[in-house]
């Protein structure tokens, strides 16, 4: 079975700090797909990032970056110097090949930056 | 290029009741999934498909049914609405993971579902 833990229920930080939003899998599957989306209050989902189980490097997109850890199944998203906008629930998801196409969701965590 | 378009945005319904919601797609993406997401909570896979004709279950398909005639469209009918299906409902399509930067999911915009 496939599994997405996101700990972290709630966030709260003051503007312009950075945090780090915490994601473990579980997956039997070689080939595997990761993924950050976004849900800010006005309930759409947003794609931030994909990564596959073959490409470990970490990604940087302007204050977003991911840790990929194969060796500790973990996903992490650090926002840094986080801006009021970031508030939103962010869920990680979890597919691969060899699971019917199920894309499995965390529970997701909820970012809240204070002014 | 309008990407997954849902209808309605909201609807309430009777105990018993039956409705459909409707979903559909113009990026011509194979794999097609409906999701619910109950307040607080993260996303369950209610039925996905895979391509024209082929539809399965996924974790929560209870109450639920899904027809996949035509590559574009996707509808979930629900019937006996119970308040338990109380929920909103996004509907999402994608091409296979690995196949390109349009293996994401990209989602429609929710339908507001409550039953009283």
């Amino acid at each position: 079975a496939q599994k997405v833990t996101q700990a972290q229920t709630e966030i709260s930080v003051v503007e312009k700090e950075d945090v780090t939003l915490d994601c473990v899998y579980e997956t039997r599957d070689t080939t595997y797909y990761l993924f950050w989306y976004k849900q800010p209050p006005s309930g759409e989902l947003v794609f931030l990032i994909r990564r596959n189980s073959f490409d470990e490097q970490n990604e940087i997109s302007g204050r977003y970056s991911w840790n990929f850890q194969k060796s500790t199944s973990s996903f992490n998203f650090t926002i840094t110097a986080s801006q009021v906008v970031d508030s939103a629930v962010y869920f990680c998801a979890l597919s691969s090949d060899n699971y019917g196409q199920n894309f499995v969701f965390g529970p997701g965590t909820r970012l809240s930056v204070l002014p | 290029n309008a990407g997954v378009t849902q209808t309605p945005k909201f609807r309430i319904l009777k105990i018993g009741q039956s409705m459909t919601l409707q979903c559909t797609q113009d990026m011509n993406h194979n794999y097609m999934y409906w999701y619910r997401q109950d307040p607080g909570m993260g996303l369950k896979l209610i039925y996905y498909s895979v391509g024209a004709g082929i539809t399965d279950k996924g974790e929560v398909p209870n109450g639920y049914n899904v027809s996949r005639s035509t590559t574009e469209d996707f509808p979930l009918r629900l019937e006996l609405a119970a308040p338990s299906q109380t929920s909103v409902y996004f509907c999402a399509s994608s091409f296979p993971p690995g196949t390109g930067p349009d293996s994401p999911l990209h989602f429609g915009n929710g339908t507001r579902l409550t039953v009283t």
